[in-house]
């Protein structure tokens, strides 16, 4: 999209495969992360969310995991449509203060075109 | 979903000159953030509110101001543009039971400074 960096990592996948999308994330006290799909011309969406004490977290058609070992998230798309097309980020929060809420940290995402 | 609207959605002027942007929700949550976009730096957060008249900077707050009179307005004022911020501004929100919480965008303003 025209929002976002010129040259994002990008994943072309066929229509009905399932997609990866990977985010290595800075702080090891990060403790809550986000996916969010943002497409063209539009403003980020939420996808799901995990926080640290899980690894794992499913909802519909996505599933993120978390590897806090080696600080990675990743995000499966099962049968991916052509309406999941569009920039994907993941979010950690960073020192989260009451009077804050949460203070994310966007990474700068990954294009996902998928083909008919 | 935020119940965000920004306005205006799209505008340019001239360098010197002052402009605000408006960010208004209809949830009622607490906190509320303004965040520009840039091809290279994905999403920074500029200014958030925990509050009506509460306030405080982000990471690229220099040459913005915010103001929150009333819960539902949170207003980005940059009192006098230069071309380095023309950019894409979203606001977001969160309903403040928390630290951990989603935070959800508005559809974003298209500024262009000349």
């Amino acid at each position: 999209g025209e929002n976002v960096g010129l040259h994002l990592p990008t994943l072309s996948v066929q229509e009905g495969d399932n997609s990866i999308i990977n985010c290595a994330y800075s702080n090891s006290a990060s403790d809550y992360f986000i996916w969010y799909k943002q497409e063209s011309g539009k403003g980020p969406q939420f996808i799901i969310d995990i926080r640290s004490n899980m690894d794992k977290r499913q909802g519909q058609r996505v599933t993120v995991l978390l590897n806090k070992t080696v600080k990675h998230l990743s995000l499966q798309i099962a049968a991916t449509q052509p309406g999941d097309s569009a920039v994907y980020f993941c979010a950690e929060n960073i020192n989260g203060r009451e009077t804050s809420g949460s203070r994310l940290t966007f990474g700068e995402g990954t294009q996902l075109t998928v083909n008919p | 979903d935020a119940g965000i609207t920004q306005s205006p959605r799209h505008k340019v002027t001239e360098t010197g000159t002052p402009v605000t942007l408006r960010c208004h929700q209809t949830e009622n949550h607490r906190y509320m953030y303004w965040y520009r976009q840039d091809p290279g730096h994905g999403l920074r957060l500029i200014h958030y509110s925990y509050g009506v008249k509460d306030t405080d900077k982000g990471e690229v707050s220099d040459g913005y101001s915010v103001s929150r009179s009333k819960t539902e307005d949170f207003l980005l004022t940059l009192e006098s543009a230069t071309s380095s911020q023309t950019s894409v501004y979203f606001c977001a929100n969160s309903p403040g039971q928390g630290a951990l919480e989603t935070q959800y965008f508005g559809p974003g303003t298209r500024l262009l400074v000349l």
